[in-house]
C-alpha cells in the first residue's frame, strides 16, 4: 500500500513556467522527503522536510508542509527541461523507519 | 565507486527461472535497503539490513524471495521460480545513518529491470 498519493499525475509545462505538485499521506510522520526520478534511473534525494518545519528551500525548490491537512507541495521556479522526471514524495510514519513512496508525478517541461 | 550499483541492469528470465541481483552499496553505509518499483507506480519497501543483519523483511511478497548480506556489504537478492508478475524494477539504496535512515537521505542505485517472460 502507498500512504503519499501525488497529484497532479501529469504535469506538462513550457520552459521557464513554475510547476507545483502535491502531496498527501494518511498517518503522522515524522518527516517527508522529495525524490527525483529521471527515466531509467534511481531516485536522487531533492529535500527533507521535518515534521515541526513549514517550510523549506534549496535553490529553486520551495517544499511547503501541512500537517493538519497531511499535505506537502513542492514547487519547482522557473523550470528547465532537465527538470523533466517523476518526481516522489516519500513518507515515514511515526516510530518506523521504512519510508513509503507515493505513485508519483510525471513532470514534461518543454524546451 | 563513488554511487551505489547494481547489476545486471537489465535481467530477462524465463518464468520458474531462479535470478539473483546484486547490489554494491556506497562503502561504510550501514543501511541498505531493497525496493520494488512495477511501471507507472512508486517504490515499495522489501527488505532492510543494517550491516548484516536482516532487521525488516516484510515487505517481500512471498517466500521465493530472499535476500542477505552476508558481509554486511554487497547484498543479493534472489528471487526463485520467478513469475510473471515479478517483473519490475528492483532498486537498492543505502544510508549512512545507523537509524536506518530516518533523518537521512538514501542514496539510491539505478536498479536492475527484471522482465519475466
Amino acid at each position: 500500500s502507498q500512504q503519499g498519493e501525488e497529484d497532479p499525475q501529469a504535469l506538462s509545462i513550457q520552459e521557464g513556467e513554475n510547476a507545483t505538485m502535491n502531496c498527501s499521506y494518511k498517518t503522522s510522520i515524522n518527516n517527508l522527503q522529495w525524490y527525483r526520478q529521471n527515466s531509467g534511473r534511481g531516485l536522487v534525494h531533492l529535500i527533507l522536510i521535518r515534521s515541526n518545519e513549514r517550510e523549506k528551500h534549496s535553490g529553486r525548490l520551495r517544499v511547503t508542509l501541512d500537517t493538519s491537512k497531511k499535505s506537502s507541495s513542492l514547487l519547482i521556479t522557473a523550470s528547465r527541461a532537465a527538470d523533466t522526471a517523476s518526481y516522489f514524495c516519500a513518507t515515514r510514519a511515526g516510530g518506523s523507519y521504512i519510508p513509503t513512496f507515493g505513485r508519483g508525478t510525471s513532470l514534461i517541461v518543454h524546451p | 565507486g563513488a554511487g551505489v550499483s547494481q547489476s545486471p541492469r537489465y535481467k530477462v528470465a524465463k518464468r520458474g527461472q531462479d535470478v539473483a541481483l546484486r547490489c554494491d552499496p556506497i562503502s561504510g553505509h550501514v543501511s541498505l535497503f531493497w525496493y520494488q518499483q512495477a511501471l507507472g507506480q512508486g517504490p515499495e519497501f522489501l527488505t532492510y539490513f543494517q550491516n548484516e543483519a536482516q532487521l525488516d523483511k516484510s515487505g517481500l511478497p512471498s517466500d521465493r524471495f530472499f535476500a542477505e548480506r552476508p558481509e554486511g556489504s554487497v547484498s543479493t537478492l534472489k528471487i526463485q521460480r520467478t513469475q510473471q508478475e515479478d517483473s519490475a524494477v528492483y532498486l537498492c539504496a543505502s544510508s549512512s545513518s545507523l537509524l536506518a535512515g530516518v533523518n537521512n537521505e538514501q542514496f539510491f542505485g539505478p536498479g536492475t529491470r527484471l522482465t519475466v517472460l
